[in-house]
């Protein structure tokens, strides 16, 4: 079935620096992908909509400029989180929307620690 | 107010027995609704599409109401491997994917 693959799968970093995750659909091209952030025993929040080609929606409350969003291609999203804080440590998970059935296929999650 | 409401469970059920879980969405202007389930430090996966004349899928059973706004899902014959969290999920006319608070549910042997 479809895959989308995201890294890296856990990453730790010093408070103040910058993270990069990427999100690709592997089979598939995807116009749309979705940002999800989930705190322990909470469900996702999506975060902001990713469209090709175009600037992210950022949901109420994100901030935009403190979570940088790129979709260059039909195949890859970046999600930078800037300047990190603990308070942004969680398991932030993207999603692809098939460009062909409309499904919903989600990577495998980020886990982002901020010491 | 969220976007879709999910009782939180946990629900506890012996193997063997019916279990449904309810969810109900807030925006008139939803397109289409999903079950997802997701099991512990995993991503979610697709359970089943919910359409509004219901629909079947082996022991698994989705409805859709939408003039109440409410989407439920029922259980039958629960097995050790259904335990899980089970997330209610809208889909808006946007694109955007609003998801639920999810809902535990452990089978108990």
């Amino acid at each position: 079935g479809a895959v989308v693959s995201q890294h890296p799968s856990w990453v730790i970093c010093k408070s103040g620096t910058s993270v990069k995750i990427e999100c690709r659909s592997l089979d598939f091209q995807a116009t749309t992908m979705f940002w999800y952030r989930q705190f322990p025993k909470q469900s996702l929040m999506l975060m902001a909509t990713s469209n090709e080609g175009s600037k992210a929606t950022y949901e109420q409350g994100v901030e935009k400029d403190k979570f940088l969003i790129n979709h260059a291609s039909l195949t890859l999203s970046t999600l930078t989180v800037t300047s990190a804080h603990p308070e942004d440590s969680s398991f932030y998970i993207c999603s692809a929307r098939s460009v062909n059935t409309g499904e919903l296929f989600f990577g495998e999650g980020s886990r982002l620690t901020v010491l | 107010r969220k976007e879709v409401e999910q009782d939180p469970g946990p629900f506890n059920v012996p193997e063997g027995a019916t279990v449904a879980f309810n969810c109900t969405y807030s925006n008139s202007a939803s397109q289409s609704f999903f079950w997802y389930r997701q099991d512990c430090r995993k991503e979610p996966k697709l359970l089943m599409s919910v359409y509004s004349s219901g629909n079947e899928d082996g022991r698994f059973t989705a409805q859709l109401n939408r003039a109440s706004q409410y989407i439920s899902l029922l259980i039958r014959d629960s097995k050790l491997s259904d335990s899980a969290t089970y997330l209610c999920v809208v889909n808006m006319d946007g694109g955007q994917f609003y998801f639920g608070t999810g809902t535990s549910l452990t089978v108990i042997p």
